[in-house]
């Protein structure tokens, strides 16, 4: 099984603050079509999963574009720019590449 | 607007059966994959089980393989997932998701004498 293992597991910021957020795969996340299925999932309290990123670095539609993604391969990035109230929950990547799909543990976004 | 609407959870003994369905609109159902996703309390995400839009690819985590049935009627949009031999440790929120891009709001499984 692909291991995501994603940092920090907790994250403690100001309002107007940018934040980094890392997920690194124990394999490689390029698919056979030349896809990277890496995506960014935000689970806001006592919500559900909701998509912010996929395949990478594609903006979700309605999310704003204080969020962007990068890396490839085996490394990957989300940033926040301008943290906002909004953007509090408990942030996951997730890999479809490879079955079974698996996510990182999570890291949870507080305010300070 | 794409829905996923989760049905069908409870409280249920060890042992005993539940059926899930997950009601999909807004989008052409028949076109994608679709997974189930569960999520035990306070705890983080767990992928069950994917179907491919045909049904034609199942795949399970080795968590529940040989319990649990994924299975789809594209005619209906619906998804279920039939859950056999239950157990504490099935405990969870059950999500409807195509992960990258839509959940539902999720439907709780509570096994427990």
């Amino acid at each position: 099984d692909v291991v995501m293992t994603q940092t920090p597991p907790s994250l403690s910021v100001a309002i107007g603050q940018s934040v980094s957020i890392s997920c690194k795969s124990s394999q490689s996340l390029v698919y056979s079509d030349g896809k990277t299925y890496l995506h960014w999932l935000l689970q806001s309290p006592g919500r559900s999963p909701k998509r912010l990123i996929y395949q990478v670095s594609n903006l979700g539609s309605g999310v704003p574009d204080r969020f962007s993604g990068t890396g490839s391969q085996k490394d990957f990035t989300l940033k926040i720019s301008r943290v906002e109230a909004e953007d509090l929950g408990v942030y996951y990547c997730a890999q479809t590449t490879h079955f079974p799909y698996t996510f990182g543990a999570g890291t949870k976004l507080e305010l300070k | 607007e794409v829905q996923l609407v989760e049905s069908g959870g409870g409280l249920v003994q060890p042992g005993r059966s539940l059926k899930l369905s997950c009601l999909a609109s807004g989008f052409t159902f028949s076109n994608y994959g679709m997974n189930w996703i569960r999520q035990a309390p306070g705890k983080g995400l767990e992928w069950v089980a994917s179907i491919s839009s045909s049904s034609s690819y199942i795949y399970y985590a080795d968590t529940v393989k040989g319990r649990f049935t994924i299975s789809r009627d594209n005619a209906k949009n619906t998804l279920y997932l039939q859950m056999t031999s239950l157990r504490s440790e099935d405990t969870a929120l059950y999500y409807c998701a195509r992960p990258a891009s839509y959940w539902g709001q999720g439907v709780m499984v509570t096994v427990s004498s």
